[in-house]
């Protein structure tokens, strides 16, 4: 079955950075873009950005520009989303989600990761 | 402040149905497919809708998902205590930055 398994939590300091992974199986990797969700306690969702994992492309939320990167490895159909400069406020659970893309204006998130939180604290 | 409205909470009692909006502009929802996802507490986010009204299998008929114009609406019928979960509706927003944007979730009470 298509799976999304996530690394496991973490605890860092103010100014750190953080790499998280998402482990996808039951599917060809390289055939679905790759989106990063996170969500601070007692939140919503706020997206993040996606890679395609075929070509490497990215595209990330403006506020989140200069301090995320994702990045693939199509060997071990693994993405990643490293988060720099932390501050006490992105403490959140984030999530990897597959996007199923029909056209440009019609596709959704299935599966989704379970979910990695990253405390910031000093 | 999502870019998607959607109210706070709602509530039902068992055997009920309930409806939960979720309100965009021309940029997202009126242009482009909506889905909505189910997070139960403590767990991760789950599709429930896809394509403004179709089901994943596995999805129970009780979930339906309806649009129009710049809003969309998920239904919810034969309300069960399992049901107690946050609602989220989500789409591309086609403004400048093109951006995935979720509504703010609504949290579902069964009485």
């Amino acid at each position: 079955q298509v799976q999304l398994v996530q690394s496991g939590a973490e605890v860092k300091k103010p100014g750190a950075s953080v790499k998280v992974s998402c482990k996808a199986s039951g599917y060809t990797f390289t055939g679905y873009y790759m989106h990063w969700v996170r969500q601070a306690p007692g939140q919503g969702l706020e997206w993040m950005g996606w890679i395609n994992p075929n070509s490497g492309g990215t595209n990330y939320a403006q506020k989140f520009q200069g301090r995320v990167t994702m990045t693939r490895d199509t060997s071990i159909s693994t993405a990643y989303m490293e988060l720099s400069r932390l501050r006490s406020d992105d403490t959140a659970v984030y999530y990897c989600a597959r996007a199923v893309v029909v056209t440009a204006i019609n596709n959704w998130f299935d599966p989704w990761g379970q979910g990695t939180l990253v405390t910031v604290s000093s | 402040q999502s870019v998607l409205t959607q109210p706070p909470s709602v509530s039902a009692a068992p055997g009920q149905k309930v409806t939960i909006s979720c309100s965009g502009s021309s940029s997202n929802i009126g242009n482009n497919y909506v889905s909505w996802y189910q997070q139960l507490p403590g767990t991760a986010p789950k599709l429930l809708i896809y394509e403004n009204n179709k089901r994943p299998s596995g999805i129970p008929d009780r979930f339906s998902g309806s649009k129009s114009g710049t809003s969309a609406t998920l239904g919810i019928t034969g309300l069960q205590t399992g049901d107690e979960a946050d609602y989220y509706c989500g789409t591309w927003d086609s403004s400048l930055s093109a951006n995935w944007v979720f509504g703010g979730g609504t949290k579902l009470t069964v009485l």
